[in-house]
């Protein structure tokens, strides 16, 4: 069964600073992980899609790069901004299509 | 405008009592999934839809129900069956199962 882990669960940031947010996964046999952001008691606004065959996507200052080799993905944000104070949440889909798993979050704060 | 539309946006439910939850979408999307939320966890998979008049469960489907009758509509029933249902939950779309999902805002239930 897929596991799909966050580390930090939390993280604080001066403005500013270009940071990496990760998330892991157990099976390498996915079809493509989508990252997320989630501002407090609101939905999810998707930010980057990854298909399994790519290595990275870019839109903006957000960068996502995905390793299935070694069960990684991380998402870079660039000269962050305290706009971006969220949590941050990666989900993975198998390759069978059946299974959908989603990481716990890494809450971002960023301070002026 | 395009969307996902949740209502309510706050549900109170006394125990013993199903309430339904309704998500709507003018995206076209084929494909529509519900989720839960509890805190400081990742979403967990209730029901999903490929197409209409077609669903499938989830990680978690005992004690909801869903129905899809039309492309556009993927309502949730949470039934007395479910033991703990005071959760966050998230209604989605994508135009095809395994393409990038948009949320809607969410309906927070809380059962008195």
């Amino acid at each position: 069964k897929q596991e799909v882990t966050q580390i930090p669960a939390a993280l604080s940031v001066p403005e500013g600073e270009n940071l990496v947010l990760n998330c892991s996964f157990t099976d390498s046999a996915i079809y493509n992980l989508q990252w997320f952001r989630q501002d407090p008691g609101k939905g999810l606004t998707s930010l980057l899609l990854i298909q399994s065959s790519q290595r990275e996507q870019t839109s903006g200052r957000l960068n996502a790069s995905l390793d299935k080799s070694s069960g990684r993905s991380t998402l870079y944000i660039a000269a962050s901004q305290p706009g971006d104070s969220a949590t941050y949440l990666c989900a993975v889909l198998g390759s069978l299509f059946i299974d959908m798993r989603f990481g716990a979050g890494t809450r971002l704060t960023v301070k002026p | 405008d395009g969307g996902i539309t949740q209502s309510p946006k706050y549900l109170f439910r006394k125990e013993g009592q199903n309430v339904t939850l309704s998500c709507e979408q003018n995206l076209n999307h084929d494909a529509m999934y519900w989720y839960r939320q509890d805190p400081g966890q990742g979403l967990r998979l209730i029901y999903y839809s490929q197409i209409v008049n077609d669903f499938q469960k989830g990680d978690i489907a005992e004690g909801y129900s869903v129905s899809r009758e039309k492309k556009e509509s993927f309502p949730l029933t949470v039934t007395s069956a479910q033991k703990n249902p005071t959760a966050f939950y998230l209604c989605a779309s994508s135009l095809s199962w395994g393409d990038e999902q948009f949320f809607g805002p969410g309906t927070r239930l809380t059962v008195l």
